[in-house]
């Protein structure tokens, strides 16, 4: 079954360092979008993404949030100067056109320090 | 402003019981509740999903029970099993292709052997 991935799983960073977490939305899938979920709480929705452009942020993503699809097949989520409070994971995630169902990748866990 | 409203925040039901969270939501625009399951470590991934045209729908062991009038859904899982023990989340979204999914704060599930 075609699948959301994520990379890196797990990264340690000092505070104000530039972050960059790549994602692989499903091959077919046209609608992209970045979650993140601070330990214990809910998912909370970060962008989306479509036609090369943002369609919606929220105001979590700040200046320091950026989004990036470099090629065909990555989309990528940088943080230019992370803060501890950046420590969260974050999902990835796709959807076809079309459709409302989004598929979610297994995250990537930053921590901040 | 907390758009979608999830009850319990945690739930102990013993095997073979029913399990039964409750989510309410406040935008009427809101055209699509899916229903997100999450294990530790992991995405969450979509269990089941409804529009408002249908009161019910049913997947296996299943169902979401959905109340436009009173703005309200709940899963129910039935014959609740040990490895359903996970993190729910109930979420929607408006009916627009590229729209944003909105998740309520999670219920903790636990089943107990």
């Amino acid at each position: 079954e075609p699948e959301v991935t994520q990379t890196p799983s797990h990264q340690v960073t000092q505070m104000g360092q530039e972050v960059i977490l790549r994602c692989v939305p499903i091959s077919n899938h046209l609608y992209f979008y970045w979650y993140r979920q601070i330990l214990g709480q809910k998912v909370e929705f970060l962008v989306s993404f479509y036609n090369n452009e943002i369609s919606e942020k929220s105001e979590i993503f700040d200046d320091q949030f950026s989004v990036e699809r470099p090629d065909g097949s990555n989309f990528t989520l940088k943080i230019r100067s992370t803060k501890l409070e950046d420590s969260a994971m974050y999902f990835c995630a796709s959807s076809e056109s079309g459709e409302n169902t989004i598929y979610f990748g297994e995250g990537s866990w930053l921590t901040v320090v | 402003q907390q758009q979608v409203k999830q009850s319990p925040q945690s739930l102990i039901v013993q095997k073979g019981g029913i399990s039964i969270i409750n989510c309410a939501y406040e935008n009427t625009a809101f055209d699509y509740f899916p229903w997100y399951q999450q294990f530790p470590g992991k995405g969450p991934a979509l269990l089941i999903a409804i529009r408002p045209d249908v009161s019910e729908k049913k997947e296996g062991r299943f169902t979401i029970s959905f109340n436009k009038s009173a703005k309200q859904f709940s899963l129910h899982i039935m014959d609740s099993q040990p490895g359903d023990s996970a993190t729910y989340f109930c979420a929607a979204s408006r009916g627009d292709r590229d729209d944003k999914i909105i998740f309520g704060k999670g219920t903790r599930l636990h089943i107990l052997p």
